[in-house]
């Protein structure tokens, strides 16, 4: 059961475009949503994150959207660079005690063409 | 600040046999944490640990898969006996006390069952 789901594989923007990446999820119990970029033979690196109690949250060209009635968030790059390009990861956590368990989807091949 | 640092880069081994990895996590992070990442797919966690301590092993095939973090810095995975399913790169990451979810990776181990 994949409780969080990239279901466009890859997308494929021309430089200068907005760049925007979907991330759906079906637990209502996550309440903290992050995003982690990585490039081929390295690690994920931490992008930006929101909480749930929020609906935007901005870094420079980054913007997130939680849109939690539709249980749907999304990553917008503007605009897009060559540079961007990469495999995005959607994650989503929920405290369990004093823990917290982060759950990743799939992953998403973004392509900016120069 | 020094990264996560893991080792080997790659490795390449037959069914059967047994392999370990080895991650030294940032300076000071108490939280480590263990993924396996197959291709195509995101990071599923294997397991985490708080200091010396087991926080969530739930996902870890505790039949062939075991690992430890003495002294609560540096952390050994080891699979024996490896399958052929257990080829993916083996990701460590790290995360400081106040930092929810903001993990920090190393460059994985490339792990090849033939």
């Amino acid at each position: 059961d994949q409780q969080v789901k990239q279901n466009s594989p890859s997308l494929s923007v021309q430089e200068g475009r907005i760049s925007i990446l979907n991330c759906d999820y079906t637990n209502s119990m996550f309440d903290y949503f992050l995003w982690y970029k990585k490039y081929p033979a390295e690690g994920p690196t931490f992008l930006i994150s929101i909480s749930s109690i929020k609906d935007k949250n901005e870094d420079g060209r980054f913007t997130v959207f939680l849109n939690k009635s539709a249980k749907h968030l999304s990553l917008h790059i503007v605009p897009s660079q060559p540079g961007d390009s990469a495999v995005y990861f959607c994650a989503a956590s929920r405290r369990t005690g004093a823990n917290s368990k982060l759950t990743f989807g799939k992953g998403i091949t973004l392509s900016v063409r120069p | 600040e020094a990264g996560v640092a893991q080792s080997p880069r790659y490795k390449i081994i037959e069914k059967r046999q047994s392999v370990a990895f080895w991650c030294n996590p940032i300076s000071g992070h108490a939280t480590l944490y263990w993924y396996q990442q197959i291709l195509g797919q995101g990071p599923k966690l294997l397991i985490q640990f708080q200091n010396n301590g087991v926080v969530d092993d739930s996902q870890l095939p505790k039949d062939r898969f075991s690992a430890e973090r003495l002294k609560g810095v540096d952390s050994t995975l080891k699979i024996q006996p490896a399958k052929l399913e257990d080829s993916a790169v083996y990701l460590c990451a790290s995360r400081s006390a106040g930092g929810r979810e903001k993990l920090f990776f190393g460059s994985g181990t490339q792990l090849s069952v033939l």
